[in-house]
């Protein structure tokens, strides 16, 4: 079955350091995609970076970079030098390339950065 | 800059109303969803659309019903609502259902109480 999890519900950071929040995920598939999504307060939920089961390298997007370590079922988000603008809940999402399924979300984790 | 828009943003209403929200997208996307976030911020995929067609009803009550005229609007509609529908409703579309590493973009949401 699909799943994913994030275990840290909150974390806080001052800002111009470095935050790195964990997903863990469970798929049949061997083919499959991870996305991380950010949701403001206003309640926006925009894309942010994805990684595609079969890369090996790392992706990386602006100050966003991810951790994929695929034999621990793991991608963790990394962002560094982070700014006030950074709060917002983030959340892991996967979608299975033949599941047939949409995409599913994790249960999110909030980061208050402040000054 | 928002290209899926979602009415109306809230909604009121008492237990056994029925309620309908709209949904349109102007990105030429062929598959929308609806997504359900409820007051833990827990976003479950609820249907998925491809070019008009459900594709997908993720084991959602039956007094859910959606709909679409074509690609671009998929409205959503609740016969006979309940306490637990109070919610945030997000709709959603993505490029196509085949390409499992498309983006989802989200709209602003709808968010229903039921008192």
């Amino acid at each position: 079955a699909q799943k994913v999890t994030q275990t840290q519900t909150s974390i806080s950071v001052v800002e111009k350091t470095t935050v790195t929040m964990d997903c863990v995920y469970e798929t049949r598939d061997s083919s499959y995609f991870l996305f991380w999504y950010k949701q403001t307060a206003s309640g926006e939920i925009v894309f942010l970076i994805r990684q595609d089961s079969y890369k090996k390298e790392n992706a990386t997007v602006g100050h966003y970079s991810l951790n994929f370590q695929k034999p621990k079922s793991s991608i963790g988000l990394i962002i560094t030098a982070t700014q006030i603008e950074d709060s917002a809940v983030y959340f892991c999402a996967m979608r299975e390339l033949q599941g047939g399924r949409a995409l599913i979300f994790g249960t999110g984790t909030t980061v208050s950065v402040s000054p | 800059e928002t290209a899926v828009f979602q009415t109306p943003n809230y909604h009121v209403t008492q237990v056994g109303n029925e309620v309908s929200f709209n949904c349109k997208q102007t990105l030429g996307h062929d598959t929308m969803y609806w997504y359900k976030q409820d007051s833990k911020k827990l976003l479950k995929i609820m249907f998925s659309y491809n070019n008009k067609q459900l594709i997908v009803n993720e084991t959602v009550p039956r007094r859910f019903s959606p709909q679409s005229s074509d690609k671009a609007h998929l409205n959503l509609r609740i016969k006979s609502v309940e306490p637990e529908d109070s919610a945030v409703y997000l709709c959603a579309s993505s490029r196509d259902w085949g390409s499992s590493q498309n983006t989802l973009y989200f709209g602003a949401g709808t968010r229903l109480s039921v008192l």
